[in-house]
């Protein structure tokens, strides 16, 4: 995971306040994801990039954005943060090739009160 | 430590054994497999994959099957150790797009 790095770790928020998760890498991938990860439930796509400047919906786009603006970083922002986007996130990156495995970052744990 | 899944299907096992964690996966179309590990507070680290293309994939210590058959996907952890707990999930996808469908993992307990 030493290629991918997420801040902050931990963030503590209350409703209403807004916040943006940062991802950057040093593996020179074209493509990169933002997931949440649930009790009891997979990793859910919420936007991905497939290269610098796209970005594109995934399953639960609802009350993020995201910035692509160059190929190191990808951040995630919630404008006004609800109790259920308590959560783990995640940052991935996407192989070279599109189709292969997905390197994870370490997560940010997200608390909304 | 962080707990990624509280009502996990779990499998205990005692160290030195084999383990199988199994994985049935949802869609017909999806030609590229992954297994993923996840230790309390970390992310999902890729330990094999496989293509749609092959029934078996070879590791050091682990194997995957497929079985497109029945869409069926097994991990076989070979004299498991300690190190080895942790949350398993496999994920598909299919080439050229870049959705992954995640399983919500099984928690597999090594004990000594």
């Amino acid at each position: 995971n030493a290629g991918v790095t997420q801040t902050p770790k931990f963030q503590v928020l209350k409703t209403g306040q807004s916040m943006t998760l940062q991802c950057a890498q040093d593996m020179n991938h074209n493509s990169m994801y933002w997931y949440r990860q649930d009790p009891g439930m997979g990793l859910r796509l919420i936007y991905y990039s497939a290269s610098e400047g796209t970005t594109d919906k995934g399953e639960v786009p609802n009350g993020y954005n995201v910035s692509r603006l160059n190929k190191r970083e990808f951040s995630l922002r919630l404008e006004s943060a609800a109790p259920s986007q308590t959560s783990v996130y995640f940052c991935a990156l996407g192989s070279a090739t599109n189709t292969g495995e997905l390197f994870f970052g370490e997560g940010s744990r997200l608390t909304v009160l | 430590g962080e707990s990624v899944g509280l009502h996990l299907p779990t499998l205990s096992v005692q160290e030195g054994d084999n383990s199988i964690i199994n994985c049935a996966y949802s869609n017909s179309a999806s030609d590229y497999f992954i297994w993923y590990k996840q230790e309390s507070g970390k992310g999902p680290q890729f330990i094999i994959d496989i293509r749609s293309n092959m029934d078996k994939r070879q590791g050091q210590r682990v194997t995957v099957l497929l079985n497109k058959t029945v869409k069926h996907l097994s991990l076989q952890i070979a004299a498991t150790q300690p190190g080895d707990s942790a949350v398993y999930f496999c994920a598909e996808t299919t080439s050229g797009t870049y959705k992954y469908i995640f399983g919500t993992g099984t928690r597999l307990k090594v004990l000594a």
